[in-house]
């Protein structure tokens, strides 16, 4: 069984420009999370998505969004970026509701200069 | 605020002696709680969990002991092995809010 998968696995932005990361959680799995582990920091929740629909956010400003598809993978978006956004980001998935473990992808690390 | 709460950024053990891995927490919502190994640039792995009506759970050489009436968790890890040395998180769910809390981590280091 194929586990968590994230795309890019590194990107390289601007400030200002916009990112996207893609995440496909493993099969069965309909809940997705998303966090941002800053260099030397913990991991920070930014959202988390059910069935289609934005359950709950983080501490994140509004250019800080996503998506999730009706096959359950799910994007974030990070828009004018800027230079503290460089981060590792990481993804998750779990059963629906189930208040289980959460499974983590190997993340994306985005680098803005 | 930081509802979960790591207070040693990092600790040292001598392989095959226990590893004790403390985290503390301040909302009474949580009713889950996991503990999460990570290495560099990669994402973190599941170690161990227990469920807010258990006090202990074990795995192997991984056991979780939860005191609720202290807020406080921790992870024993018994032996410890070099293998070991990571960042180990713990995480806390949010039974209104489904949200995964974590804390800011304790870097392990297994001495051979």
């Amino acid at each position: 069984e194929a586990g968590v998968t994230q795309s890019p696995t590194h990107l390289i932005k601007t400030r200002g420009q916009q990112a996207t990361l893609r995440c496909s959680p493993i099969s069965g799995h309909t809940s997705v999370y998303w966090y941002q582990q800053a260099l030397g920091l913990g991991l920070q929740f930014l959202l988390w998505y059910d069935e289609g629909e934005e359950r709950n956010r983080g501490n994140f400003p509004p250019r800080f969004s996503g998506r999730q598809f009706p096959n359950y993978s799910s994007e974030l978006n990070v828009n004018a970026l800027e230079l503290e956004d460089s981060a590792l980001y990481l993804c998750a998935s779990s059963r629906r509701l189930a208040g289980g473990e959460l499974f983590f992808g190997e993340g994306s690390r985005l680098t803005v200069l | 605020d930081q509802q979960v709460k790591q207070n040693s950024p990092s600790l040292s053990v001598q392989e095959g002696r226990i590893s004790i891995l403390n985290c503390d927490y301040t909302n009474s919502m949580f009713d889950y709680f996991l503990w999460y190994k990570k290495y560099p640039a990669e994402g973190p792995t599941f170690l161990i969990s227990i469920s807010s009506i258990k006090d202990k759970n074990e795995d192997g050489r991984f056991t979780v002991f939860l005191n609720k009436s202290a807020k406080h968790l921790s992870l024993h890890i018994v032996p410890s092995q070099p293998g070991d040395s990571a960042v180990y998180f713990c995480a806390a769910k949010d039974s209104g809010t489904y949200k995964y809390i974590f804390g800011t981590g304790t870097r392990l280091k297994v001495l051979a």
